[in-house]
């Protein structure tokens, strides 16, 4: 059975620093991965999503990276701002089945 | 604009009381999903769905019924059997995986519940 697990838990930075969340998942096939962003009382918001077959996706000040073989993905934030503070999701998919979800990272950046 | 619906945002129930949430997509996703959120804890699917009139339990059915008689809707009964249903209920859909196809899920904004 899938597992995925996201360390740390609860991430503290000052404003400006670049950080990396990391997510790992246990079976290596999947279709693909999705990072996804969770404001307090809001529902989730895709950030990325990289294919099986792609090693990183970038968007803005965000850059995920995908290595199926060692069953790892990195989320960097680049010069964090206090906007940036919320809970981030990693998720993987391994066909036509409920995405697995890990437990999130919450993170605060403080200005 | 495409996306999806819940309804209501806030929702108060008396013990012993049915209530249904809404759920409604217009990205002519095929599968949806809903899932339950308590403080501090991960994502917990309770059914989902793939296609029209077939639906599947997820790890915590119990106390829980859906209806999929639409591709665009899919509502969760909160049955007075759920012990526990004081929660942030989250719905999400995506396309079923074939060529051209990512998969990529989306969510809804959740509704709320509190049991009084």
């Amino acid at each position: 059975k899938q597992e995925v697990t996201q360390i740390p838990a609860a991430l503290s930075v000052p404003e400006g620093e670049n950080l990396v969340l990391n997510c790992s998942f246990t079976d290596s096939a999947i279709y693909n991965l999705q990072w996804f962003r969770q404001d307090p009382g809001k529902g989730l918001t895709s950030l990325l999503l990289i294919q099986s077959s792609q090693r990183e996706q970038t968007s803005g000040r965000l850059n995920a990276s995908l290595d199926k073989s060692s069953g790892r993905s990195t989320l960097y934030i680049a010069a964090s701002q206090p906007g940036d503070s919320a809970t981030y999701l990693c998720a993987v998919l391994a066909g036509n089945t409920p995405l697995v979800f890990g437990k999130g990272t919450r993170l605060s950046v403080i200005a | 604009d495409g996306g999806i619906t819940q309804s209501p945002k806030y929702l108060f129930r008396k013990e012993g009381q049915n209530v249904t949430l809404s759920c409604e997509q217009n990205l002519n996703h095929d599968a949806m999903y809903w899932y339950r959120q308590d403080p501090g804890q991960g994502l917990r699917l309770i059914y989902y769905s793939q296609i029209v009139n077939d639906f599947q339990k997820g790890d915590i059915a119990e106390g829980y019924s859906v209806s999929r008689e639409k591709k665009e809707s899919f509502p969760l009964t909160v049955t007075s059997a759920q012990k526990n249903p004081t929660a942030f209920y989250l719905c999400a859909s995506n396309m079923r995986i074939h060529a051209g196809n990512t998969g990529e899920l989306f969510f809804g904004e959740g509704s709320r519940l509190t049991v009084l």
